[in-house]
């Protein structure tokens, strides 16, 4: 799977949108870009995912570069409560297995 | 639908006992993957269980293992617990073929 960089954290103010970016130059062409998130002390949460449209859910908001080394994970509204570590993840469907690679991941601080 | 549970939340014990850890994925969800996630190692992946059959496994001793029963519900046993064992350990479950997972809880063990 390919490797992603993220930055070590970063301050949002709360109300404003927060964009988390992800590097992933080495992408493969099936291999698909995850975010998860984890709140302190709990288990990760899945948020979003896609390959190279861009797509948005009740949560967030994932936009993919056209030649997809890197991607932005928006949160248009961010609230206190959306303060955690963000993971970015690259994985592909060969081989089997759901195996997640968790990198080091933002910390996201969601401020007054 | 009711999501992943683990048994039990918390657990303390000591170097060179054994410990089993439970977890019940979401209905439906017949794969279930085993993290652990610790402050200087983050998360890794411990191993995978897919239809009764281990499918992925991790860089982990032999000393950590686990088992699927057929009603999808997991365990993990860690043998001769050591110190460096006391981390969060985290449960979760998927359909096949996506890596969208949903995580339990997770299990806190400490070993002293």
């Amino acid at each position: 799977d390919a490797k992603t960089t993220q930055p070590p954290s970063m301050d949002c103010a709360e109300g404003r949108a927060a964009n988390l970016p992800c590097n992933h130059s080495t992408i493969s062409g099936n291999e698909y870009v995850y975010w998860y998130r984890q709140i302190h002390s709990q288990g990760p949460q899945y948020i979003i995912h896609g390959l190279k449209n861009n797509e948005t859910n009740e949560m967030a908001s994932l936009i993919i570069t056209e030649d997809r080394k890197s991607s932005t994970l928006i949160l248009p509204h961010a609230t206190l409560r959306d303060t955690a570590v963000y993971y970015c993840i690259v994985a592909g469907l060969t081989g089997g297995g759901n195996k997640l690679t968790f990198g080091t991941g933002t910390q996201l601080k969601v401020e007054l | 639908k009711a999501g992943v549970t683990q048994t039990p939340r918390y657990l303390i014990k000591t170097r060179g006992q054994q410990v089993t850890l439970s977890c019940s994925p979401i209905s439906g969800h017949r794969s279930v993957s085993w993290y652990q996630q610790t402050p200087g190692q983050g998360l890794q992946f411990l191993f995978e269980y897919f239809s009764e059959t281990q499918r992925n496994k991790g860089n982990f001793p032999g000393r950590f293992s686990g088992r699927q029963f057929s009603n999808s519900r997991s365990e993990m046993n860690v043998s001769t617990l050591e110190l460096g064992d006391s981390a969060l350990y985290l449960c979760a479950s998927s359909l096949d073929r996506t890596y969208e997972q949903y995580f339990g809880p997770g299990t806190r063990l400490t070993v002293t």
